[in-house]
C-alpha cells in the first residue's frame, strides 16, 4: 500500500494564478481531509470529507474548494492564490476504529505564493 | 470552539531522562485524545490514542494519561533517545470526522 499520496511536493505560484492539489489514498477510507500548516499554529482544518460527493468547511476554508467523485481522490484546488495561502499543505485519510478517528497524512506539499 | 493547547513551544533534554509533554483542552471533554509525532519536512504520524475513560495507555516507552478533572493529557517518553527529537502534536475529536490539533511541542534529545 502506498497509503496517502500528495502532488506536488514544491509549489511557486504567482498572485492569482489557480492550482489543484492531488491527494489519493489507497486504504479504502471512506474519510478524507485537508489541513494547512503554519509556523506556531499547529495543523488546521481547510475541508473535510465523508464520502464520494460528501465535503464540508472546516476552520478555513476560505479560497479553497474540494470536490470528492471517488473514495480514492481528494484534490484541493486555490481559486485566485493569495500570499496569505503560502504554507505546507496535508492531506489525511481517516481510519474508522470503533468510532475513534486515526488519520493518516500524506508527506505534505509545500506552497509558496509571491 | 474545542480547542488545544500544548503549552511548551520546545522541550531540550538529555538522553535517558523522561520527557514530558502537556496537552490541555478546553470546553467539554473530548471522546479521545491523540499524539502524533511529526519529522521536519513529512507529514505527522499516529503514535497513541486514549479514550476519555481510561486514564493510563502505555506503549514500548511511550505512556499517555487523560485526567478529565484537569482537562489535560500528559504524553511521556521514558529513557529518551535522540531519535526521539521530533515535534509532538495532541488532537482531539471535534464531533465531526476531522480532528483539531496542538500547534505542537518540539522535542531536543541531547546525546
Amino acid at each position: 500500500n502506498a497509503g496517502v499520496t500528495q502532488t506536488p511536493k514544491f509549489q511557486v505560484l504567482k498572485t492569482g494564478q489557480s492550482m489543484t492539489l492531488q491527494c489519493a489514498q489507497d486504504m479504502n477510507h471512506e474519510y478524507m481531509s485537508w489541513y494547512r500548516q503554519d509556523p506556531g499554529m499547529g495543523l488546521r482544518l481547510i475541508h473535510y470529507s465523508v464520502g464520494a460527493g460528501i465535503t464540508d468547511q472546516g476552520e478555513v476554508p476560505n479560497g479553497y474548494n474540494v470536490s470528492r467523485s471517488t473514495t480514492e481522490d481528494f484534490p484541493l484546488r486555490l481559486l485566485s492564490a493569495a500570499p496569505s495561502q503560502t504554507s505546507v499543505y496535508f492531506c489525511a485519510s481517516t481510519e474508522d476504529n470503533r468510532g475513534v478517528d486515526t488519520q493518516y497524512f500524506g508527506p505534505g506539499t509545500r506552497l509558496t505564493v509571491l | 470552539s474545542q480547542k488545544i493547547e500544548q503549552n511548551s513551544e520546545a522541550l531540550n533534554i538529555q538522553e535517558g531522562k523522561t520527557a514530558t509533554l502537556t496537552c490541555n483542552y478546553t470546553n467539554y471533554s473530548p471522546a479521545y485524545l491523540q499524539w502524533y509525532r511529526q519529522d521536519p519536512g513529512r507529514g505527522p504520524v499516529f503514535l497513541l490514542l486514549i479514550r476519555e475513560n481510561e486514564k493510563e495507555k502505555r506503549k514500548e516507552r511511550l505512556k499517555v494519561t487523560f485526567d478529565t478533572t484537569l482537562k489535560q493529557s500528559l504524553f511521556h517518553i521514558t529513557a529518551s533517545q535522540p531519535a526521539d527529537s521530533a515535534t509532538y502534536l495532541c488532537a482531539r475529536d471535534t464531533g465531526r470526522r476531522a480532528l483539531t490539533f496542538g500547534s505542537g511541542t518540539r522535542l531536543q534529545v541531547q546525546p
